[in-house]
């Protein structure tokens, strides 16, 4: 079955700063992949989706990196800021279609001190 | 626009008990999710309405757990005898292509 991994816990960096988050997969390739910013007591909120044949992704300050060989997405936030504080989420698509369920990591909790 | 909505918020119920959660997705959505979250963990899936029928139910953890949609649209995630292991945050979210949207979920304590 496939498995995510997202290779920190938590991650504490200065603000200004570019945070890069990783995620990682073990199985099938997805036909896409989604991150998501969840702040303590809400639901997860979504903040990018990158598809198979999409090499990067950019939205304002965020920035996505899919890459199929190495099975690994990075997320990076560049000139980071207290504000962007929060658990990140990589998900996969379950069967490499749409609409299906998602598999989530266990997350990155991101630290920026002012 | 409204976004998904969970109701209660917090539910306190003692072990043996009968609970309902339920979910209003964001109107027109035909994709209604169902997910668990525990302390430390990212959402796990457990069941995925297309429409009034269950598409996938292969993440419910055993027949205590039960979830309907009968017109398509408010979704009811229904647990029976409830134990000290199903405390969670229930999360539902709902969708009309590959984007999920998730409701604040209801934090589940079973004690």
């Amino acid at each position: 079955s496939q498995k995510i991994e997202q290779n920190s816990e938590a991650l504490n960096i200065q603000e200004g700063k570019t945070a890069t988050l990783t995620c990682n997969y073990t199985n099938y390739s997805p036909a896409y992949l989604q991150w998501y910013r969840q702040d303590p007591g809400r639901g997860p909120v979504f903040l990018l989706l990158i598809r198979e044949n999409e090499k990067e992704k950019r939205k304002e300050r965020l920035k996505v990196t899919f890459d199929t060989t190495l099975k690994q997405s990075l997320f990076h936030i560049t000139a980071s800021q207290p504000a962007d504080s929060a658990t990140y989420l990589c998900a996969l698509d379950s069967y490499g279609g749409s609409q299906g369920n998602l598999i989530f990591g266990k997350g990155t909790k991101l630290s920026v001190k002012p | 626009g409204a976004g998904v909505s969970q109701t209660p918020s917090n539910k306190v119920t003692e072990k043996g008990k009968y609970v309902e959660l339920r979910c209003d997705p964001i109107s027109g959505h035909t994709a209604l999710y169902w997910y668990r979250q525990s302390l430390g963990q990212g959402p796990e899936f457990l069941i995925y309405f297309q429409g009034t029928g269950a598409a996938d139910d292969s993440g419910l953890p055993n027949d205590r757990f039960f979830a309907v949609r009968p017109e398509g649209s408010v979704s009811t995630l229904k647990i029976q005898r409830t134990e000290r292991g199903d405390s969670a945050v229930y999360l539902c979210a709902s969708s009309l292509a590959d984007t999920q949207y998730f409701g604040p979920g209801t934090r589940l304590t079973v004690l």
